[in-house]
């Protein structure tokens, strides 16, 4: 089915740990975006990138990094994880005049 | 920096009732706003999205308006089903339509 793939669905991690959460999508968008969502705080945009090789920093960015060396594939990668860091993250794309936006199912992320 | 916000936070109506709920944004030139729907511990599902050119969209029982010199967009939900509770969120994307900015969303709730 076409859409946004994100992987794991759940995880914990402890503190300063590192891990990659995956996003992956098979509409050929070329804008992809991670988001966290917290209680009391909503949305907030961490990284998004524009096309494969590009990407730029959003409100949230410390302790994040991300790549995107694919159109499909924009990773979102936690260096030294904190329980700040704990949060559902979503992954989302489109495209340039598009129909709005798709969003996976997202990642439940504890660091402890 | 658009900025929006969503009013009420919380709402809580008998079965039957049509609602409305408001969201308001600071930059009028808006390129669309788009409607979500996030229910406990689920992902985003997008409801409807209005094109800066248009005033309205329809989707069965919903109905959503947008008027940008006011900076306001309402979502019209006919005839209200416990089923319709959830979270209801807006957001507008940034001038090159590629990064969101969300509203802290409306929680519904729709008693039997």
């Amino acid at each position: 089915n076409a859409g946004v793939t994100q992987t794991p669905k759940f995880q914990v991690l402890k503190t300063g740990q590192s891990m990659t959460l995956q996003c992956a999508q098979d509409m050929n968008h070329e804008y992809m975006s991670w988001y966290r969502q917290d209680p009391g705080m909503g949305l907030r945009l961490i990284h998004y990138s524009v096309g494969a090789g590009i990407t730029d920093q959003g409100e949230v960015p410390n302790g994040y990094n991300v790549s995107r060396s694919t159109t499909e594939d924009f990773p979102l990668r936690l260096l030294s994880a904190a329980p700040s860091q704990t949060s559902v993250y979503f992954c989302a794309s489109t495209f340039q005049g598009s129909v709005g936006y798709t969003f996976g199912s997202g990642t439940r992320l504890t660091v402890v | 920096k658009q900025e929006v916000t969503q009013i009420p936070a919380a709402l809580s109506v008998p079965e039957g009732e049509n609602l409305v709920l408001n969201c308001s944004f600071t930059d009028s030139a808006i390129y669309n706003l788009q409607w979500f729907r996030q229910d406990p511990g689920k992902g985003l599902t997008s409801l409807l999205l209005i094109q800066s050119s248009q005033r309205e969209q329809t989707s069965g029982r919903l109905n959503a308006s947008l008027d940008k010199s006011s900076g306001r967009s309402t979502l019209y939900i006919a005839a209200s089903q416990p089923g319709d509770s959830a979270t209801y969120l807006c957001a507008s994307p940034g001038e090159a339509g590629n990064m969101l900015t969300f509203g802290g969303g409306t929680r519904l709730m729709v008693k039997p």
